[in-house]
């Protein structure tokens, strides 16, 4: 079985500038998690996602950023307006279920900002 | 709020030497579980183990093993005769269960460096 898919590994923008991350959860998953991690902080969730809703957004920055998980395709980590501060690894990790699954992590975005 | 601290925030040892990664939590539910993380040097994020707050037994996985104790709010690992490969920052996590969502807190990592 494939693991948990994000692409681009690595994405460069200028500030102002859109990012698009992806991520594709494991087969059979149907639920999607995105983490950041920053150098000084650690790793920090965002968001948590069911397929077509949004079930905890309580981590994630009030604005420029949002996250949708449709019903056909990956997941979508979306950061308009992107600064310097936004350099990170995001991750994004996934499980069957909510409850008492193991999240299992893809290999993560490297967002540098220039 | 629920807590994670790695008080460690690198270790050193030399090959085939023991080492233990702490790990002290804090949460106020009493459905919780743990979880420890490996991140290697190429980045990406590896699970290891997950035990549940109603399961305090120990588990030992080849050379690795864990150490829960409730009553010091504590799940350790310890590494046995540490190899090279070794070397990455591990992760301890925690997810309570109580708020509905089951998001990941983690603390900030130890390194550990395993020297030839």
């Amino acid at each position: 079985n494939a693991g948990v898919m994000q692409n681009p590994r690595h994405l460069v923008r200028r500030r102002g500038q859109e990012a698009r991350l992806r991520c594709s959860p494991m087969k059979g998953h149907s639920h999607v998690y995105w983490y950041r991690q920053l150098p000084e902080e650690g790793l920090k969730f965002m968001v948590y996602l069911q397929k077509e809703n949004i079930i905890d957004e309580s981590g994630m920055p009030k604005e420029r950023f949002s996250a949708e998980f449709p019903k056909e395709g990956p997941s979508i980590l979306r950061i308009q307006q992107v600064v310097r501060g936004d350099s990170a690894a995001y991750f994004c990790a996934s499980s069957p279920s909510g409850d008492t699954d193991t999240q299992y992590f893809g290999p993560g975005t490297r967002l540098t900002v220039l | 709020a629920q807590k994670v601290t790695q008080a460690q925030t690198e270790i050193s040892v030399v090959e085939k030497e023991d080492v233990t990664l702490d790990c002290v939590y804090e949460t106020r539910d009493t459905t919780y579980y743990l979880f420890w993380y490996k991140q290697p040097p190429s980045g990406e994020l590896v699970f290891l183990i997950r035990r549940n707050s109603f399961d305090e037994q120990n588990e030992i996985s080849g050379r690795y093993s864990w150490n829960f104790q409730k009553s010091t709010s504590s799940f350790n690992f310890t590494i046995t005769a540490s190899q090279v490969v070794d070397s990455a920052v591990y992760f301890c996590a925690l997810s309570e269960r109580g708020a509905g969502s089951y998001q990941l807190t983690f603390g900030k990592g130890t390194k550990l460096s395993v020297i030839p």
